[in-house]
């Protein structure tokens, strides 16, 4: 079974430019989530979808984070402009509906971006 | 607003012994908890996931355990190799329904001296 893919790995940009990454998650998995791991840190939430609907955006700092989950599959997160304090490792997971049947909700997580903002 | 905090935060020990990392959450109302191991510039592997009515789960030579009432959790790691060398991550998922983000701790950075 393929894992959570993620891409790009590496992103290098300046201060005030956007950036973009993709998340492909497990086949069959409902329930997606965007994750920010700052250097020594554990990762944090920013976002969740269920299909293709958010469920938590409540820590995602909309006025330059934006994300969409289109047909309920790949997701993609935006920063517009960045920051600096925006480098980060952005970690991409997935885990079936608990409501289908999955009862632990396990989740899954990709290799992850790492974002390092100049 | 829940808090997870891991202790230690850094170990070293010498290959062989038994050891234990301790995570601490403020909010007993969780659904699971799952311990995570992260390796250097890589994503999280799922080591354990533990339901909340559950008190323990075991996998090869880890265990992890649950005191759900108390907010703690606790993994053994029996006969230590220089390849668990790791970060280790507690994260707890909420009681909304079980689909839930997790809330991680800053996690415990083990190194196994050969």
């Amino acid at each position: 079974e393929a894992g959570v893919a993620q891409s790009p790995r590496y992103k290098i940009i300046e201060k005030r430019q956007s950036v973009a990454f993709w998340c492909n998650p497990i086949s069959g998995h409902a329930t997606l989530y965007w994750y920010q791991q700052i250097l020594g840190q554990g990762p944090k939430l920013l976002i969740q979808f269920q299909n293709n609907g958010v469920v938590d955006d409540s820590q995602l700092p909309k006025d330059r984070f934006s994300a969409e989950r289109l047909k309920g599959v790949d997701s993609t997160l935006k920063i517009q402009p960045a920051k600096l304090e925006d480098s980060a490792v952005y970690l991409c997971a997935s885990s079936l509906d608990s409501l289908a049947g999955a009862p632990y909700n396990e989740q899954f997580f990709g290799p992850g971006t790492r974002l390092t903002v100049l | 607003k829940q808090e997870v905090t891991q202790i230690p935060a850094a170990l070293s020990v010498p290959e062989g012994e038994n050891l234990v990392l301790n995570c601490s959450f403020t909010d007993s109302a969780i659904y699971n908890l799952q311990w995570f191991r992260q390796d250097p510039g890589k994503g999280l592997t799922s080591l354990l996931l533990i339901q909340s009515s559950q008190r323990e789960q075991t996998s090869g030579r880890l265990n992890a355990s649950l005191d759900k009432s108390s907010g703690r959790s606790t993994l053994y790691i029996a006969a230590s190799q220089p390849g668990d060398s790791a970060t280790y991550l507690c994260a707890v998922s909420g009681s909304g329904g079980g689909a839930d983000g997790l809330t991680f701790g800053k996690g415990t950075h083990l190194i196994i001296q050969p």
